[in-house]
């Protein structure tokens, strides 16, 4: 079975500083991963994806994600955070049979202070 | 603009009542998601259909059920509202290999009253 597990359900960070947002996954078969970002009162937008190969993914938005797996990870971390940032994240899994499945995390809620 | 089309926005109804929730996939996805995002659960996973036929069933409750249509369309319905059924229901579609990102809806906005 696959899991994710998004720690901290909120995070504040002053405008301009390091965003790190921590996902971990648990997964029997080679996972897929993805960071999904969602406005207020919109749909989840794809940031990233991990398939396979280089494990330094670069997403929209100057977000990008390592996936480590010996430490079952794939944080997403942004230089320089912007108040265009403030936004609810997930972290995802696709992995196993044919199901396709897609199973999200809890989600993060990133707050930015001017 | 995801290219996945979510109908009706918003929609606002009684307990016991039921409702038909509608989801257009992007063109040539086969697979269609529904998932139901609520304060107290998160994003849920509830069913998927993979051209038409069930593929996997998440916590979706006995009352809920869904179809997929021959031009590939989805329906959720919802029947014997009840206030806890009030969420943000999205769709959303993704293509045949299994690493291939979903796309979202912009959801529709059930308030049971």
């Amino acid at each position: 079975a696959q899991s994710v597990t998004q720690l901290g359900s909120h995070v504040s960070v002053s405008e301009g500083a390091l965003v790190l947002l921590r996902c971990n996954y648990s997964s029997s078969v080679p996972p897929y991963l993805f960071w999904y970002v969602q406005y207020p009162n919109q749909g989840l937008q794809l940031l990233l994806k991990y398939t396979t190969g280089a494990t330094l993914v670069k997403g929209i938005n100057g977000f990008e994600a390592e996936f480590k797996k010996s430490e079952t990870s794939f944080h997403l971390t942004k230089p320089s955070a912007h108040m265009s940032d403030a936004a609810e994240y997930f972290c995802a899994v696709s992995a196993g049979s044919s199901a396709s499945k897609i199973i999200f995390g809890s989600g993060t809620r990133l707050s930015i202070r001017p | 603009d995801s290219g996945v089309t979510q109908t009706p926005k918003h929609l606002i109804t009684a307990t016991g009542q039921r409702v038909t929730l509608r989801c257009s996939p992007r063109s040539g996805d086969l697979s269609v998601y529904w998932y139901q995002q609520s304060l107290d659960q998160g994003l849920q996973f509830l069913i998927q259909y993979y051209n038409g036929e069930e593929r996997a069933k998440g916590n979706i409750l006995e009352r809920f059920s869904a179809q997929q249509f021959p031009d590939l369309h989805s329906e959720l319905n919802l029947s014997s509202l009840e206030l806890g059924d009030s969420a943000l229901y999205f769709c959303a579609s993704s293509g045949k290999d299994r690493h291939t990102e979903a796309f979202f809806g912009q959801g529709t906005r059930l308030t049971v009253v």
